[in-house]
């Protein structure tokens, strides 16, 4: 069965500097793999996704993510945090099987001015 | 721009009682799903709806759960008698189309408190 894992539960950063959240996954095949951000009292929003072609995928408000299939992993990334980046950010995959989500457990990100 | 709404926002209830937790698609929309996530746990799928009858469901939705589409745009999730274990947040999303590329679209959750 396919799995999402996010190792990071809670992370630190400045505003200004570089973020990197990681995200692992189980599947046999390539998946279709997403991260989607929850800020406090909001649904889930989508930042990106990745389904085919160029590895690199570029999403909403400066974050990109990066798949890599010799490390089943696909991280998210942002040069620079801003104050108003810190909520919940989930990894999540689709297998194409089944239309369902399975999510990791998140990554809280907290900026400090 | 269109989104996903989900009411109450927040609901307490005593074990043993029955709720409902209402959801309104996004109007275009054919697919519709719930998941939950338990406090400090994974976002969970519950269950999927397509054209007013359950595609897939998950091992968690079991006969105390169940799902329907009562008019042409609310959607609701009924936990028949609620347990202490179903206190969690309950999310609604739903989705234009079949295909495992395309986004689901999320309401903000309903938190369950079951006392």
């Amino acid at each position: 069965a396919q799995s999402v894992t996010q190792p990071d539960i809670h992370i630190t950063v400045s505003e200004g500097a570089s973020l990197e959240l990681r995200c692992n996954y189980s599947y046999g095949a390539t998946p279709y793999l997403f991260w989607y951000v929850q800020s406090p009292g909001q649904g889930l929003q989508l930042l990106l996704k990745y389904f085919s072609g160029d590895t690199l995928v570029q999403g909403i408000k400066g974050f990109e993510a990066e798949f890599k299939r010799s490390q089943s992993s696909f991280n998210l990334r942002k040069p620079s945090v801003h104050w108003s980046d810190a909520a919940e950010y989930f990894c999540a995959l689709n297998t194409g099987t089944a239309s369902k989500l399975t999510f990791g457990t998140g990554t809280r990100l907290q900026v400090t001015l | 721009e269109p989104e996903v709404t989900q009411t109450p926002s927040h609901q307490v209830t005593q074990m043993g009682q029955e709720v409902i937790l209402r959801c309104v698609p996004i109007s275009n929309h054919l697919y519709f799903y719930w998941y939950r996530q338990i406090l400090g746990q994974k976002v969970e799928f519950l269950v999927s709806f397509y054209n007013n009858e359950i595609s897939e469901k998950s091992e968690i939705f079991d006969d105390q759960f169940s799902v329907e589409r009562p008019d042409g745009s609310n959607f609701t999730l009924k936990i028949r008698s609620t347990k202490l274990e179903d206190s969690a947040m309950y999310f609604c999303a739903s989705r234009p189309r079949q295909g495992a590329y395309d986004e689901q679209f999320f309401g903000p959750g309903t938190r369950l408190t079951v006392l």
